[in-house]
């Protein structure tokens, strides 16, 4: 089974406030994926990469950076947090562009 | 509108019942699909695909696709305690692979 891991798990910021979210994965896939989750929409790309140092835009990339450091390492940067991006955000990878998507277990993100 | 809906947004059968959801899209651009679920406190977990009309059956699970309707749909026979969870469908284009998820239908098995 492919693994993707997240950190961290949970976390609290104020807005306004910087925040890192990171991801991992370890199956040697090259795309992997930033989405979030939110009540009554389901999941929502925001930003996808299909190498170290590539960046494609999704569909709902405001107010978030990303950056793909290295094969394995996928980072997710919201440097103005805003109340709007509290949410559940999961990280995916797959071997290819139309290949299964594995996802981490997810960071619940809470913006005072 | 939303690209990909899926009925109904909740379900609930008997155990050893049948449960069918359904998902259609409004963008012809998408050609291929997805059944994802999601048991709460974990990330989605892929099912099964489908790219072909017709049906396609792994184990207790069967998919569905229409490609003239953009119609795809999921039948779980037999169905467990184990398979409440929730279940999104997922579409996306041939040339970017991006997936566009529907908001899910939410199935619970009664003992």
């Amino acid at each position: 089974e492919a693994a993707v891991t997240q950190s961290p798990r949970n976390k609290v910021t104020v807005t306004g406030g910087n925040v890192t979210l990171s991801c991992r994965q370890t199956n040697s896939h090259n795309y992997m994926y930033w989405y979030r989750q939110d009540t009554g929409h389901g999941l929502r790309l925001i930003h996808y990469s299909y190498g170290a140092g590539n960046l494609q835009i999704g569909d709902v990339p405001d107010g978030y950076k990303a950056t793909r450091t290295t094969q394995e390492d996928f980072f997710l940067l919201l440097e103005l947090a805003s109340p709007s991006q509290t949410s559940l955000y999961f990280c995916a990878s797959s071997r290819d562009i139309q290949d299964t998507q594995y996802f981490g277990p997810g960071t619940r993100l809470l913006v005072l | 509108q939303q690209k990909v809906q899926q009925s109904p947004e909740s379900l609930s059968v008997p155990e050893g019942g049948m449960a069918s959801l359904n998902c259609t899209s409004s963008d012809r651009n998408f050609q291929y699909f997805w059944w994802y679920r999601q048991h709460s406190g974990e990330g989605p977990k892929a099912l099964m695909s489908i790219f072909s009309d017709g049906d396609k059956k792994e184990g207790r699970f069967t998919a569905h696709l229409n490609k003239a309707s953009l119609h795809v749909s999921l039948h779980i026979r037999d169905s467990q305690p184990s398979d409440s969870a929730l279940y999104f469908c997922a579409a996306s284009e041939p040339n970017t692979g991006k997936l566009t998820f529907g908001d899910g239908t939410v199935l619970t098995v009664k003992p």
